[in-house]
């Protein structure tokens, strides 16, 4: 069945750039999402890419697809300590009719001051 | 415009109790989610509902687990009785489809259920 891969942990120093990585293995997905989790709350989508696009830059953030390798990364431009959270990879599940995501187990960023 | 309204935040029950959540969606969101989140875990989708019918509740428990969704805006989801395994983070998500969606969820900040 389809599976989404990510790294768990990652720490960066304060204005650095971060990259957290994702890999999938549905190749007709054809939107990718990275979501947010501050602690204690829900979960706030960042940003989407559709799956005829390359890249995709909002503000701080870059998103970078790889449809041959089936990779899916987000950099975050000079890190700041209120990016401290856990960021989901997800992709849209194209068996039958779902409306649904699937989802990884999140990679925890770091910030370090 | 309001977000995504759940409550309780925390719960705290003895095993074997029954517990309640309740989720508000956003006003014209058609689709609502109900998610489980264990710790250092992604959420786990446990039943779709658009507008007032349950279109996936394939992972659901059934023998314990129950929602509803009256009208099609409010939804409640149950667990009679409660077991250790169900302490998690009950999260609720709506999104609005029409015909063409980029599948954008919003999620409520969750409950978090401590079963003891």
């Amino acid at each position: 069945g389809e599976d989404v891969e990510q790294s768990l942990f990652l720490s960066v120093r304060e204005g650095d750039s971060s990259v957290i990585n994702c890999t999938y293995t549905d190749s007709s997905s054809t939107y990718l999402y990275w979501y947010k989790q501050e602690p204690g709350a829900g979960l706030q989508l960042l940003t989407y890419i559709f799956s005829n696009m390359d890249m995709k830059q909002d503000q701080r953030l870059t998103v970078l697809l790889n449809k041959k390798d089936k990779h899916l990364s987000l950099r975050i431009a000079d890190t700041q300590t209120g990016d401290s959270a856990i960021y989901f990879c997800a992709e849209k599940d194209n068996a039958g009719n779902n409306r649904k995501l699937i989802w990884g187990l999140g990679t925890s960023l770091a910030v370090n001051p | 415009e309001a977000g995504v309204v759940q409550s309780p935040r925390y719960k705290i029950i003895e095993k074997k109790q029954p517990v309640a959540f309740w989720c508000n969606p956003i006003s014209g969101h058609n689709t609502l989610y109900w998610y489980r989140q264990n710790l250092g875990q992604g959420p786990e989708l446990l039943i779709r509902y658009e507008n007032e019918e349950a279109v996936d509740d394939s992972q659901l428990p059934k023998d314990r687990f129950s929602a509803e969704r009256l009208k099609g805006v409010d939804s409640t989801l149950k667990i009679q009785p409660a077991e250790l395994g169900d302490s998690a983070v009950y999260l609720c998500a709506s999104s609005f489809w029409e015909g063409v969606e980029t599948y954008e969820q919003y999620f409520g900040p969750g409950t978090r259920l401590t079963v003891t």
